[in-house]
């Protein structure tokens, strides 16, 4: 069965600190990949998604990600964090085939300070 | 992006009662609905796969005579909680999935169960 680790459950960091999430999945075949972001009280929002071609994908809001094949993983990025990007943050996986629900990740909870 | 609602968004019932939930996809037409449970502070769990006009696809673990999926048409299925208790209380997530992905989420709905 596919499974999403990411490996932190929150994470603290200073306005305009770099920011950079893990997130490694575990299934051989073809996939797509993408990281949703949770605000508080609201519903989730997608910040991008990979399919096929170009590794490193942009995404809302100054968000990338870049896909490493090798290494099963899809992390996430932003170059200088903003008290709105307070969130919680989702990554998730499905298989390239089908209607395939998506398969998530525990979450990382990104806490911005001023 | 696309647009998919739920209703109601927000719950209380007392044991013992049945809750409707509806999910609907607004401005596009998903053969294939997902639900998910999200409890406090962790991932969301997919509970079902809703396939239009066919029986739902329970995950292991979910009781399918307590949570009946009916997806009637193709923008709307609906999750009914039968006899509800207090253990299922959380937050329920719907989304749908256009002819090309990604999927796209509700806003959740949240039972609470006295």
């Amino acid at each position: 069965a596919q499974s999403v680790s990411q490996h932190n459950h929150h994470v603290i960091l200073s306005e305009a600190a770099s920011l950079e999430l893990g997130c490694n999945y575990s299934y051989g075949g073809t996939v797509n990949l993408f990281w949703y972001v949770q605000y508080p009280g609201q519903h989730l929002q997608l910040l991008l998604k990979y399919f096929s071609g170009d590794p490193l994908v942009k995404g809302i809001k100054g968000f990338e990600a870049e896909f490493i094949k090798s290494k099963f993983s899809f992390n996430l990025r932003k170059p200088s964090v903003q008290w709105s990007d307070t969130a919680e943050y989702f990554c998730a996986v499905n298989r390239n085939s089908g209607n395939t629900p998506l398969v998530f990740g525990k979450g990382t909870r990104l806490s911005v300070i001023a | 992006g696309a647009v998919v609602s739920q209703h109601p968004s927000w719950v209380i019932c007392k044991s013992g009662t049945s809750v409707k939930i509806e999910c609907r996809s607004l401005d596009f037409q998903a053969t294939t609905m997902f639900w998910y449970r999200q409890f406090p502070k962790q991932s969301l769990m997919l509970m079902a796969t809703s396939n239009e006009g066919s029986k739902a696809t329970y995950e292991q673990g979910v009781e399918k005579d307590k949570f009946l999926i009916n997806h009637a048409s193709l923008t709307l299925s609906t999750l009914t909680v039968t006899s509800a208790h207090p253990e299922d209380s959380s937050f329920y997530i719907c989304s749908a999935r256009p002819p090309t992905p990604p999927q796209y989420f509700g806003p959740g709905t949240r039972l609470l169960v006295l």
